[in-house]
């Protein structure tokens, strides 16, 4: 199975910053991976596909970037609305696997 | 708008049998990869199994921690994805979420979910 592990599991963020998170693949997965946002009592809602793709109606302050093993997730500029936790998933082969979450939180 | 609403969870015990339904709109079904992905709070999204599209023969796909034990179906005609789950162990207490995966593979759009127990 093709593990992902995300960094870092909480980061600590104010209104205005940039923030990237890293998901990193344990075999080549080529460009086949995609971002998740979950907020609390809420189910996950997809950002980004085929690592850079932005999903329709997603705010343009999102954007992915990576290929083969090394993926990031950036918002540009942190909105009140993006404090939630973000998920990164590989769908190069089966199993599909997911990272185990970065949870954004407030400063 | 695409909707995916689950139905069929409670609390089973240990070597039960549990069968989960999704009911699904807004969207063509019979051309759709259907998912199930299940959450907990110890171990995040898990995915769970696939079932693919008649044009991929319904081919079925699963996760190594449920293989033999849980089934993925469709009903086409009633928009309508299924999971049964047998033998089940206390370490498949999740929310189990139905997702919509296109013909791309990734989780296009998401249910609620529904909470299975497995206890005594």
């Amino acid at each position: 199975d093709i593990q992902m592990t995300q960094s870092p599991s909480t980061l600590s963020a104010s209104v205005g910053d940039r923030v990237t998170i890293t998901c990193r693949a344990s075999q080549s997965i080529s460009s086949w991976l995609a971002w998740y946002q979950q907020k609390p009592g809420k189910a996950p809602k997809l950002l980004i596909y085929k690592a850079s793709s932005l999903e329709s109606g997603v705010p343009s302050r999102f954007s992915g970037s990576g290929s083969g093993t090394e993926f990031t997730l950036t918002i540009s500029s942190l909105q009140p609305d993006d404090f939630a936790t973000y998920y990164c998933q590989q769908y190069s082969s089966y199993p599909l696997t997911f990272g185990g979450g970065t949870k954004v939180e407030i400063q | 708008e695409v909707q995916l609403v689950e139905s069929g969870g409670g609390l089973v015990q240990p070597g039960g049998s549990l069968r989960l339904s999704c009911a699904a709109s807004g969207f063509t079904f019979s051309d759709h990869y259907m998912d199930w992905v299940r959450q907990t709070p110890g171990k995040g999204l898990e995915w769970v199994g696939r079932s693919k599209n008649k044009a991929n023969f319904y081919t079925t796909e699963y996760a190594a921690s449920v293989k033999g034990r849980f089934t993925v179906s469709r009903d086409d005609s009633k928009n309508s994805l299924y999971l049964q789950m047998n033998s089940l162990k206390t370490e498949d207490t999740a929310v189990y979420h139905c997702t919509t995966a296109g013909s791309s593979g990734y989780e296009i759009a998401w249910g609620q979910g529904t909470m299975v127990t497995v206890s005594s």
